[in-house]
């Protein structure tokens, strides 16, 4: 199973929005709408951002948001802020035939 | 709060087993729904998910790995472990332990995560 693809940086300044994309297959981000993504400060424990495509967990921002269409899934993230320069990553699920996850390359988020 | 730490050596030689163990606190490990998960990530490189095991003791790896991990729970000590055998310089990575929400393929809980070096 390949890992998703992301691109490796994506910057933005303060107040704007930024897109990250993640594309796969018809076996992971196609066939389910089972995305997740994953913000991870160096050193911290990688924190869930969104799950199921679209959900956010209690307590996270609704700055953040999810979609998807057809094999590419996608964090935005609006009203950029100084905290949300980190490591993101998706991760979705596949076919148990092989790994039950496949990951994302991971984008680094700077914020200028 | 889930709290999960991993703890184990830092550094393996060549050709033996690396093992971890990862320490739940905050929630019980025997508790319904969750699966307890081990992922990895190779420096400068993406994520790779390792296996999960459920307090029952059922377990699930990734086919890449199935022939030398092993994961095993002591719901005793709210822990889960990681055996990982026959390392080379290509299994150098840090080592995360994670909690997965049963039937909803997501990680809600994540350790800080464990360099694992592999040395000859």
């Amino acid at each position: 199973q390949s890992a998703l693809t992301q691109p490796a940086s994506v910057s933005g300044s303060p107040g704007q929005s930024i897109t990250i994309s993640c594309t796969g297959t018809s076996s992971d981000v196609g066939n389910y709408n089972l995305v997740s993504w994953y913000q991870h400060h160096p050193g911290k424990a990688p924190k869930l951002m969104i799950y199921e495509g679209i959900k956010r967990p209690s307590g996270i921002s609704n700055r953040f948001s999810g979609s998807k269409s057809g094999n590419t899934a996608s964090l935005t993230i609006s009203g950029l802020q100084a905290d949300d320069e980190a490591d993101y990553y998706c991760c979705s699920y596949a076919t148990s035939t092989t790994s039950f996850y496949v990951f994302g390359t991971g984008t680094k988020v700077t914020v200028l | 709060q889930v709290q999960l730490q991993e703890s184990g050596p830092g550094l393996v030689k060549s050709s033996q087993t690396l093992s971890l163990t990862c320490t739940v606190s905050g929630g019980s490990i025997s508790s319904s729904g969750y699966y307890w998960s081990w992922i990895r990530q190779h420096q400068g490189k993406g994520l790779e998910w390792i296996g999960y095991i459920y307090y029952s003791g059922n377990t699930y790896y990734n086919p890449s790995l199935k022939s030398r991990v092993t994961i095993s729970v002591d719901t005793s000590k709210n822990q889960f472990s990681l055996k990982l055998r026959s390392v080379t310089a290509a299994d150098t990575a840090v080592y995360y332990c994670a909690r997965e929400v049963h039937g909803d393929y997501y990680f809600d809980y994540w350790g800080q995560g464990t360099l694992v070096t592999v040395s000859s």
